[in-house]
């Protein structure tokens, strides 16, 4: 079975500070994605990676980066946190050219921005 | 651009009774269509997919789907609800020739009555 880990289920942190949110795959999956779960406006994709070092942004880029140094991890990086990204995060991978594969998820990080 | 609807944002069945979930999408070409389930706490669960060829699929847990192409609806089903159902479920239309692969619904959260 395909696992996707998020390194933190719960996490709380201070306005303006600087946030990283780990996930790791193993399943030697090319695609690599961030996802941000808010009631009534389902997932929305931040940003997502096909390969180590690639990136593309997805629908709500702002406020945040990514970094994939080795394909199996792929972080999430909040560079000065604010309240408005309080959100549950999913972290999601799949092969790549095979679009119609299913993705695989973590259990979600769920951060409070104080 | 492919979009999906999922017009219920919550819904409520007494268990044993049946139940259908709809979504509606917009996409051009032929879609890959997927359903997820979400467990309180928890990141989400392949329920099925359809890529092409029967247009009744079956998935996990009892649940099955049909594609109907012209009413661009994939209404997931099931005939009999288990208190265990509850939960949220995300309609997601994946696009060929994209990295960036899924677009979810909003979802529908399901509350199941004894």
């Amino acid at each position: 079975d395909v696992k996707v880990t998020q390194s933190s289920r719960y996490l709380v942190k201070r306005t303006g500070e600087k946030v990283f949110l780990e996930c790791v795959q193993d399943m030697d999956h090319e695609n690599m994605f961030w996802y941000r779960q808010d009631p009534g406006l389902g997932l929305r994709l931040i940003y997502f990676s096909y390969d180590v070092k690639m990136k593309e942004k997805g629908d709500i880029p702002e406020g945040y980066s990514v970094s994939r140094e080795k394909k199996e991890r792929f972080s999430l990086i909040l560079e000065s946190a604010s309240t408005n990204q309080t959100s549950m995060y999913l972290c999601a991978s799949t092969f790549q050219g095979y679009s119609n594969q299913p993705q695989h998820f973590g259990d979600g990080t769920r951060l409070s921005i104080l | 651009a492919q979009s999906v609807t999922q017009p219920d944002i919550h819904i409520t069945v007494s268990e044993g009774a049946s139940l259908e979930l709809r979504c509606n999408y917009s996409y051009g070409a032929t879609p890959y269509l997927f359903w997820y389930v979400q467990s309180p706490g928890q990141g989400l669960q392949l329920l099925l997919k359809y890529f092409s060829g029967d247009t009744l699929v079956q998935g996990i847990k009892g649940f099955e789907a049909e594609f109907k192409r012209s009413q661009s609806s994939f209404n997931l089903r099931k005939p009999s609800v288990h208190w265990s159902d509850a939960a949220e479920y995300f309609c997601a239309v994946g696009s060929s020739g994209s990295a960036r692969q899924l677009t979810f619904g909003s979802g529908t959260q399901l509350t199941v009555l004894p």
